[in-house]
């Protein structure tokens, strides 16, 4: 079975903190995603990673960094957060034949 | 830009009806279509990847067909169960797998 691991399920973090999302995954897959979910506006994505040290911007970047240093490791970095990045994130991967895999998600509140 | 739209938003049947989910698409060059179950508060788990070149896939109860002409993939569930209550997701996928998701049906079976 495929394993996506998520850092947090839940998180609180005050407004202007620098957070810290952490993605793991124990196959050998080289894409990786964030997406944040949202009620009313579905999943979007954030960023993608297709190999380690390579990030693309998805549809809704501004406000996050991402770092991948290892394969298995995909980080979703909020500079500074504000309350309307209070959100689900999700993170998942992908195979050779492109099914995606996702983790439980973490779901982050900025005060 | 792909847009992906499901209908309906919400489908509630009684339990043993076969019932139908309907994805429709605005950008016919996806690479694939990808079918998802979304259980409260948790993450996605896939359900049926039908790739470009192929019209169906199966699963036990689970049927999903692809006409990229018409830009329409549906999702069959035969003979429901309780079980199957949840938010199901499609979303069409390009390049390195990146996916555009809709906004989801939310299926409740009753008893």
């Amino acid at each position: 079975d495929v394993k996506v691991t998520q850092s947090s399920r839940y998180l609180v973090k005050r407004t202007g903190e620098k957070v810290f999302l952490e993605c793991v995954q124990d196959m050998d897959h080289e894409n990786m995603f964030w997406y944040r979910q949202d009620p009313g506006l579905g999943l979007r994505l954030i960023y993608f990673s297709y190999d380690v040290k390579m990030k693309e911007k998805g549809d809704i970047p501004e406000g996050y960094s991402v770092s991948r240093e290892k394969k298995e490791r995909f980080s979703l970095i909020l500079e500074s957060a504000s309350t309307n990045q209070t959100s689900m994130y999700l993170c998942a991967i992908s195979d050779r034949q492109e099914t995606q895999y996702f983790g439980p998600g973490t779901r982050l509140l900025v005060l | 830009k792909q847009e992906v739209t499901q209908i309906p938003a919400a489908l509630s049947v009684p339990e043993g009806e076969n019932l139908v989910l309907n994805c429709s698409f605005t950008d016919s060059a996806i690479y694939n279509l990808q079918w998802f179950r979304q259980d409260p508060g948790k993450g996605l788990t896939s359900l049926l990847l039908i790739q470009s070149s192929q019209r169906e896939q199966t699963s036990g109860r689970l049927n999903a067909s692809l006409d990229k002409s018409s830009g329409r993939s549906t999702l069959y569930i035969a003979a429901s169960q309780p079980g199957d209550s949840a938010t199901y997701l499609c979303a069409g996928g390009t390049s390195y797998g990146k996916l555009t998701f809709g906004q989801g049906t939310i299926l409740t079976v009753h008893p």
